[in-house]
C-alpha cells in the first residue's frame, strides 16, 4: 500500500528564511504528489500538484516542490518566509490501487519576525 | 462563490445523541468524501461516493451512515455519538475517483459530551 512520510511535525523559521518542508513516498510507479495548505480552523487548500511532466512545479503562494523519483521524494520550498505562512502543510500522494488520496501527518510551519 | 460548503460548522451534542452534517458542492464534481480529521491533525478517509454510488467504505463503526442523495450533496448522519467521535469532519470533492485533486470544505468540529 502507499504511505507517505513527512520528516518533521515542527518546523520554525525567521521571517524572510528559506523553508523546507519534506515528503517521501513509497512506491515504485510514480505517482501523483500534492501539498495542501491548512490554515487554523480552515479546511485543507491544493498549494500545488505533480501529475507528470516539469519535475519542479510552483504553486500558489511563491511555494514550489521538486518531484525527484530517484529519491521518491516531493519537498515543499519557499526562498522567503512570510508570517501569512504559519499553517500546517500536508503531503498527499495518489494510490491507484484504492483510488484513494493518501495523506501524511502534516507539518506544523511557524514563522518568526 | 464557495465550491465545497459544509453545515453546520461548530456541532457541540451529549453522548447517545444522533446528529446530521451536510455537504454541498457547486463545482460540477462526480465523486465526494468524508474525511475524519483528530486532533493530532491526522486525516482519515471515511467515505466516498461517485455519482451517487458509494465506491470507498473505510472501516467505519456502522453508526456511520453517508447518503448522497444527488451528486452535489453527500450527507453524514452519525447515531448513537460517543466520546471518541469528537474530530473535525471534512468533506471533499473531485472531478472523478482518479482525478485525485479534491476541494475542502471548511470542516465541522464535531464535540461530543
Amino acid at each position: 500500500a502507499q504511505s507517505v512520510t513527512q520528516l518533521g511535525s515542527h518546523v520554525s523559521v525567521s521571517e524572510g528564511a528559506l523553508v523546507l518542508l519534506r515528503c517521501n513516498y513509497s512506491s515504485s510507479v510514480p505517482p501523483y504528489l500534492f501539498w495542501y495548505v491548512q490554515y487554523p480552523n480552515q479546511g485543507l487548500q491544493l498549494l500545488l500538484k505533480y501529475t507528470t511532466g516539469a519535475t519542479l512545479v510552483k504553486g500558489i503562494n511563491g511555494f514550489e516542490a521538486e518531484f525527484k523519483k530517484s529519491e521518491t521524494s516531493f519537498h515543499l520550498t519557499k526562498p522567503s518566509a512570510h508570517m501569512s505562512d504559519a499553517a500546517e502543510y500536508f503531503c498527499a500522494v495518489s494510490d491507484r490501487d484504492t483510488d484513494k488520496l493518501i495523506f501524511g501527518t502534516g507539518t506544523r510551519l511557524q514563522v518568526f519576525p | 462563490d464557495t465550491a465545497v460548503s459544509q453545515t453546520p460548522k461548530y456541532l457541540v451534542t451529549q453522548m447517545g445523541n444522533d446528529k446530521s452534517i451536510k455537504c454541498e458542492q457547486n463545482l460540477g464534481h462526480d465523486t465526494m468524501y468524508w474525511y475524519k480529521q483528530d486532533s493530532k491533525k491526522f486525516l482519515k478517509i471515511m467515505f466516498s461516493y461517485n455519482n451517487k454510488e458509494l465506491i470507498i467504505n473505510e472501516t467505519v463503526p456502522n453508526r456511520f451512515s453517508p447518503k448522497s442523495p444527488d451528486k452535489a450533496h453527500l450527507n453524514l448522519h452519525i447515531n448513537s455519538l460517543e466520546l471518541g467521535d469528537s474530530a473535525v469532519y471534512f468533506c471533499a470533492s473531485s472531478q472523478t475517483p482518479r482525478a485525485y485533486e479534491q476541494y475542502f470544505g471548511p470542516g465541522t468540529r464535531l464535540t461530543v459530551t
